[in-house]
């Protein structure tokens, strides 16, 4: 079946610019996470969606960062007036449900260069 | 909160020899484990997990790794590596029960390299 997918895979923006990131996460997962990695470096986790329970936000960087994710399914990460540290690749992962089932699929991620 | 620390920027091994990537966790409740691998050019994949039961968890690609409670450790090895296990591997965990939410949090990764 189908994987998580993002778009777009690359973007390029000017500093002070307002980006958008999609993520289309497996059909039927309830679970989803965005996070960034920069070059050479590991995961940072960003915020996390389990079906209709408030987001867990606690990683996002600064207010300039927001995400949501409508009818459960498709989730959008915003970054407003993008700065230089922002460039990173971000990915977003999807899961079944928590516990034993407990697995992310990732998808190939955004690859967000700030100029 | 929960952290993980993966004690080592890159391994080197021969081909036909053991490989061991290090990964030191701490939780304030109980860990759920996962190793996963990033292949260059590649998306993340899953390589496997310990959540509950047997602390020996077999996953893809002849890999394992022990849960070891005691000395808060999950080390991933392989009794036989191959040149294309070479990648990036990160060691990650979430914190049940704790105070770490259901955010999943990953080490910095250890890059594998296996010489032929």
């Amino acid at each position: 079946g189908a994987g998580v997918s993002q778009s777009p895979s690359n973007k390029v923006t000017e500093k002070g610019k307002d980006v958008e990131l999609r993520c289309d996460p497996i059909s039927g997962h309830t679970a989803l996470y965005w996070y960034r990695q920069s070059l050479g470096q590991g995961l940072e986790f960003l915020i996390y969606f389990q079906g209709n329970s408030a987001p867990d936000k606690s990683g996002l960087p600064s207010d300039r960062f927001s995400a949501e994710r409508t009818g459960g399914s498709v989730s959008t990460l915003t970054i407003q007036r993008t700065q230089q540290e922002d460039s990173a690749v971000y990915l977003c992962a999807s899961s079944l449900a928590l516990g034993v089932q407990e697995t992310q699929y990732f998808g190939p991620g955004t690859r967000l260069l700030v100029l | 909160a929960q952290s993980v620390a993966q004690p080592e920027d890159q391994v080197n091994v021969a081909e036909g020899n053991p490989l061991t990537v290090k990964c030191t966790y701490s939780v304030s409740g109980n860990p759920y484990l996962f190793w996963y691998v990033q292949y260059p050019n590649r998306g993340l994949q899953f390589l496997l997990k310990y959540i509950t039961g047997d602390n020996l968890v077999k996953g893809s690609y002849g890999f394992e790794a022990e849960f070891n409670k005691s000395q808060t450790s999950f080390h991933l090895k392989k009794p036989s590596a191959l040149v294309s296990d070479s990648a990036l591997y990160f060691c990650a965990v979430r914190d049940i029960g704790g105070t770490g939410g259901f955010k999943t949090i990953f080490g910095a990764g250890t890059r594998l390299f296996v010489k032929a």
